[in-house]
């Protein structure tokens, strides 16, 4: 089956602007993890959503930084007003439960903020 | 907080070869799962392999072995018989089994396989 698909898969946009990051996880997965990956780093947390529950917001490095999952499937990443250091390959994971289960991964968004 | 370090920023190793990627952590849990992800140049994180923190037995996947050391906090990769398709960088990373199984990564390990 299609694994887990993101889109665009580069982005650049000017310093200050506002963009949208989407995830479309594999089907059935209840699990769904954005992470962040900069240049010469590993990989950060930003945000974890589980089914019907409240996510876990405590990977966001800031207020310009937020994520909604529209009907348990498809995840958006918003960042508002972006700045340089907002430059990076930013990361989806879906897993078919929250507790140990395999994270599969995306092929990322490498955005570019000038 | 947890922390996961790999020393070794770079290695470089000839097919058919062995080598071994080191990765230490760091937590005062006693239950928790360790990990290894290979992401070659299109980006895709794959799942190498996996242990259980509780299991004293190293995990094994065909080529891929780890050496597991609970008491030094030491968790490394050892890939046998290298193949040019093992060119990639390898994240070691850690959870918790008592959180939502966020992952916490280490910096990573270019590893170049030559011929």
């Amino acid at each position: 089956g299609a694994g887990v698909s993101q889109s665009p898969s580069n982005k650049v946009t000017e310093k200050g602007k506002d963009v949208e990051l989407r995830c479309d996880p594999i089907s059935g997965h209840t699990a769904l993890y954005w992470y962040r990956q900069s240049l010469g780093q590993g990989l950060e947390f930003l945000i974890y959503f589980q089914g019907n529950s409240a996510p876990d917001k405590s990977g966001l490095p800031s207020d310009r930084f937020s994520a909604e999952r529209t009907g348990g499937s498809v995840s958006t990443l918003t960042i508002q007003r972006t700045q340089q250091e907002d430059s990076a390959v930013y990361l989806c994971a879906s897993s078919l439960g929250a507790v140990m289960r395999e994270q599969f991964f995306g092929p990322g968004t490498r955005l570019t903020v000038l | 907080a947890q922390t996961v370090t790999q020393s070794q920023p770079e290695m470089s190793v000839q097919e058919a070869e062995t080598v071994t990627l080191s990765c230490t952590y760091d937590t005062s849990e006693n239950n928790y799962y360790l990990f290894w992800y290979k992401q070659p140049p299109s980006r895709q994180m794959i799942l190498v392999i996996r242990q259980e923190a509780y299991k004293q037995q190293n995990a094994t996947e065909n080529r891929f072995s780890v050496n597991f050391q609970k008491a030094a906090k030491s968790f490394s990769l050892k890939i046998s018989d290298s193949q040019l398709g093992d060119t990639a960088m390898y994240f070691c990373a850690f959870t918790n089994t008592g959180t939502a199984s966020k992952l916490t990564f280490g910096t990573g390990t270019r590893l170049q396989v030559t011929l």
